[in-house]
């Protein structure tokens, strides 16, 4: 199975202020990768896929983007609705596996 | 747009079977797949399985022995269910569709507790 390290597991961040979040993938899966935004009632909402298209509505300070087996989640300047939790998930091969999670915290 | 709608027990009984529907709307069951997710604690979040638009599915290997994933074109509906519940079934159960990519919209999930 594909392992998706996702790091850190927690951030402490202003608002305003611009974060990235990382997952490294333990093999190759090209572009196969999303990212999820999780709400605390457990809503789930995709934000990034396939590493760097933005879905339909999401704010255009969020990108996504790869460098070799590190995927990278950017928000350019944090809001306070962006203070929640995001998952990254490749889809590459089956099992589809997913990241441990970031929690993003306001400082 | 796409919508996702589950429906499902909230409490199971060990060693008893989890049963959840999936209504879809906004598209069409025999063009796109959906796939079943589940959230716990302990375990983050795991991939179950998914069925094809076509009605082939495929299964995590882990549970490839007690799930079955079905579907009705006609009613848009998918069916999940897994068998022999244990307390380390307790999750929040997700149906996701791959209507614009993979795993682009998600249910609201469906809280299962297993216990007596």
């Amino acid at each position: 199975d594909i392992q998706m390290t996702q790091s850190p597991s927690s951030l402490s961040a202003s608002l305003g202020e611009r974060v990235s979040l990382t997952c490294r993938a333990s093999q190759d899966i090209g572009a196969s990768l999303n990212w999820l935004q999780q709400e605390p009632d457990g809503t789930i909402k995709r934000l990034i896929y396939a590493t760097s298209s933005l879905d339909s509505g999401v704010p255009k300070r969020f990108s996504g983007s790869r460098s070799g087996s590190d995927y990278s989640l950017t928000i350019s300047s944090l809001e306070s609705e962006d203070f929640v939790d995001y998952y990254c998930l490749q889809f590459a091969n089956s099992p589809f596996t997913f990241g441990s999670g970031t929690k993003l915290e306001i400082k | 747009q796409v919508q996702m709608k589950q429906s499902g027990p909230g409490l199971v009984q060990p060693s008893q079977s989890l049963s959840i529907t999936c209504t879809v709307s906004g598209f069409s069951l025999t063009t796109y797949g959906v796939n079943w997710v589940r959230q716990s604690p302990g375990k983050g979040l795991e991939w179950l399985g998914v069925i094809w638009s076509g009605g082939s599915t495929d299964y995590n290997a882990a549970f490839i022995s007690r799930l079955n994933i079905t579907k009705d074109n006609s009613k848009s509906q998918v069916f999940f269910k897994m068998n022999s519940l244990q307390a380390d079934d307790t999750a929040i159960y997700y149906c996701v569709s791959n209507f614009y990519w993979y795993f682009d919209v998600w249910g609201a999930g469906t809280t299962v507790t297993v216990s007596s």
